[in-house]
């Protein structure tokens, strides 16, 4: 049981607009932002979006990071079949006093 | 450019330690700038935070971790450590290395991964 919850699963075709969504706590999302990272199956997770809304430099404009309340969210616009990843949300947990993760989601892309 | 490479056995057997080693070249581990962690993933699970270290040696664990595991640095040979001790097979996993951005709370860099899998 992951402390951060996101939907295991997402779909979407090619072009489309698609988002996830990551629930939190006031000892996480309350005080501290959110992070999103894309893994590729076999691969190291890379960050795509930090600060909640901000994108590290090579990350293209199409992911984009929200927060409100306790919840955040990703959204991805003209989807690609090389978005086809698992996504995590990620943030510090002031109670726990340690990062905390959602449990993945899956993209398929159509 | 910096990276990080982590290296150690594949394979530990149960009760044993676990050690993990990441290096870290192109760039100095000496910076207030970053933490440098570790974080797992179980065979098809989802990421697992384990603890950090600063340059300076200060530290921070996952609480029901914390018992088992010892995370340390050396800045002599720019490279920082992980222990586990008294492993199961809960703890078999690929094990990341990854660097802490400190003002922006986030990891920007990983390490490739290295697959532990406890058995006997």
């Amino acid at each position: 049981q992951s402390v951060l919850t996101q939907p295991p699963s997402a779909s979407g075709t090619p072009g489309q607009r698609v988002t996830i969504s990551c629930s939190g706590s006031r000892s996480n999302f309350g005080g501290n932002s959110a992070n999103w990272y894309q893994q590729v199956p076999g691969t190291a997770p890379k960050v795509l979006i930090y600060n909640s809304n901000q994108r590290p430099s090579g990350v293209p404009d199409r992911f984009s990071g929200s927060k409100s309340g306790t919840s955040a969210s990703l959204a991805i616009s003209g989807l690609q079949s090389e978005d086809e990843a698992d996504y995590y949300c990620a943030a510090w947990d002031d109670s726990l006093k340690g990062w905390v993760f959602g449990g993945g989601t899956k993209l398929t892309v159509l | 450019q910096l990276q990080l490479q982590e290296s150690g056995p594949g394979l530990v057997k149960p009760s044993e330690t676990l050690s993990l080693t990441c290096s870290v070249s192109g760039g100095s581990i000496i910076s207030s700038s970053y933490y440098w962690g570790w974080i797992r993933q179980p065979p098809g699970k989802g990421l697992e935070w384990i603890g950090r270290v600063s340059y300076s040696g200060r530290t921070n664990y996952k609480s029901s971790l914390k018992s088992r595991v010892t995370i340390s640095v050396d800045t002599s040979k720019n490279q920082f450590s992980l222990k586990v001790t008294s492993v199961t097979a809960a703890d078999s996993a690929v094990y990341f290395c990854a660097r802490e951005v400190h003002l922006w709370q986030y990891f920007d860099l990983w390490g490739q991964g290295n697959v532990v899998t406890v058995s006997s």
